[in-house]
């Protein structure tokens, strides 16, 4: 997963508490997207940014916030926790050829 | 609204045959459609993408998929299948123009048995 970096790996959290998921790219891309993985319902879009300093809602943004303060990163808050987040978070960036999307590892969430 | 369905939760096959994972989308304009796979406890990789041109499409690690248009279908296929393509498939698409986000399925898991 060369390209995207996304910290923590793991993360245990209890319902009301804050925490805020990092996303970092060394492929001077514009556009950074958030998707969430939930099993039986593939990946879905939360938000996206397609520039610095910009950013717009996908299909789950709920519950959630983000941040383009740079180029490099962009990064999804959870402002206050619940067990419906739970869930497995990747961040992606557009491909070689701008078609498909390159995913981080991800960060697997749960919240108890 | 564009969507993406794969009607399989579950493909089982034994190895050295062949495979088929299916995906049949729904898109008002023209689709650029995508084919990943998972991995335990890994992310997501990319194996092969439909966006013009040739209808079979060949990509990594000897898959392929074939879109067709009537159908609305772009099904994964691989002539003979191997222990380790055992893993979670995603269909997805995206629309010509917009903001380029992925809409995905909801995975289908193969499971190739020696």
């Amino acid at each position: 997963n060369a390209g995207v970096t996304q910290t923590p790996k793991f993360q245990v959290l209890k319902t009301g508490q804050s925490m805020t998921l990092q996303c970092a790219q060394d492929m001077n891309h514009n556009s950074m997207y958030w998707y969430r993985q939930d099993p039986g319902m593939g990946l879905r879009l939360i938000y996206y940014s397609a520039s610095e300093g910009t950013t717009d809602k996908g299909e789950v943004p709920n519950g959630y916030n983000v941040s383009r303060l740079n180029k490099r990163e962009f990064s999804l808050r959870l402002e206050s926790a619940a067990p419906s987040q739970t869930s497995v978070y990747f961040c992606a960036i557009p491909g070689q050829d701008r078609y498909e999307q390159y995913f981080g590892p991800g960060t697997r969430l749960t919240v108890t | 609204a564009q969507s993406v369905a794969q009607p399989e939760d579950q493909v089982n096959v034994a190895e050295g045959n062949p495979l088929t994972v299916k995906c049949t989308y729904s898109v008002s304009g023209n689709p650029y459609l995508f084919w990943y796979v998972q991995y335990p406890n890994r992310g997501l990789q990319f194996l092969l993408k439909y966006i013009t041109g040739d209808n079979l499409v060949k990509g990594s690690y000897g898959f392929e998929a074939e879109f067709n248009k009537s159908q609305t279908s772009f099904h994964l296929k691989k002539p003979s299948a191997l222990v380790s393509d055992s893993a979670l498939y995603f269909c997805a698409v995206r629309f010509f123009t917009g903001r380029r986000a992925l809409t995905f399925g909801s995975g289908t898991r193969l499971q190739v048995q020696p």
